[in-house]
């Protein structure tokens, strides 16, 4: 059974726009959620971190978590081309410290 | 300078051979990782050492063997390659072993292709 499961799209959206990432998690006992960037050819790089329920917002980027839905999602406004990347969603394994799960990943295209 | 640093970046072998990665890094990070990233992108924890401890050791078969010699540095050593071996190995460092400080430094990748 997976852990972590993301739409793996591709998802495409034009420049300007909202893209909306969804990811859902089956581990009840997981507490902290992240996201995680990787450009192709690329090492993930870590966009966002979230812990409680509601929205969490830095920059043009907002991570919204409902642990009782057991979903997280991250909204990128303003879509540059630069946004252009695979997003991995990652959630820890509540009962054993220093694991995280990493879903299989939504690639985003941003076009001009 | 590189914060987490792993050679090489590409790696091709014949199957039956034995390798290895070397990982290092420069943040004073108490806690490293391998993580393997197949070709649909999944990542997948496989080791973990904290302060030179094997934490965690994930499903992975025994011809994976990592070895810590400093906190600084983890290097992943596999025998007996086979097909199936093939993909990204990344290696990661943190800060913390708290989940809650999970932000991990992720070394370039190697690419490993077993023939």
């Amino acid at each position: 059974q997976k852990e972590v499961e993301q739409n793996s799209g591709p998802l495409s959206v034009p420049e300007g726009a909202i893209a909306s990432l969804n990811c859902t998690y089956s581990d009840r006992g997981s507490q902290s959620f992240f996201w995680y960037r990787q450009y192709s050819g690329k090492s993930p790089e870590l966009i966002m971190s979230i812990y409680s329920n509601g929205d969490k917002e830095d920059g043009r980027f907002t991570a919204q978590l409902n642990k009782a839905s057991q979903y997280v999602s991250l909204l990128i406004r303003d879509s540059q081309p630069s946004d252009s990347a695979t997003y991995l969603c990652a959630a820890d394994r509540g009962s054993t410290l220093g694991r995280l799960y990493f879903g299989r990943g939504t690639q985003l295209t941003v076009w001009p | 300078d590189t914060a987490v640093s792993q050679t090489p970046k590409y790696l091709v072998t014949q199957m039956g051979n034995d390798k290895s990665i070397k990982c290092e890094q420069n943040l004073g990070h108490d806690t490293m990782y391998w993580y393997k990233q197949d070709s649909k992108k999944f990542l997948k924890i496989m080791f973990s050492y904290n302060n030179k401890e094997l934490i965690i050791n994930e499903t992975v078969p025994n011809r994976f063997s990592p070895k810590s010699p400093d906190k600084a540095h983890l290097n992943l050593h596999i025998n007996s390659l086979e097909l199936g071996d093939s993909a990204v190995y990344f290696c990661a460092s943190s800060s913390d072993r708290a989940a809650t400080n999970e932000k991990l430094f992720f070394g370039s990748g190697t690419q490993l292709s077993v023939l």
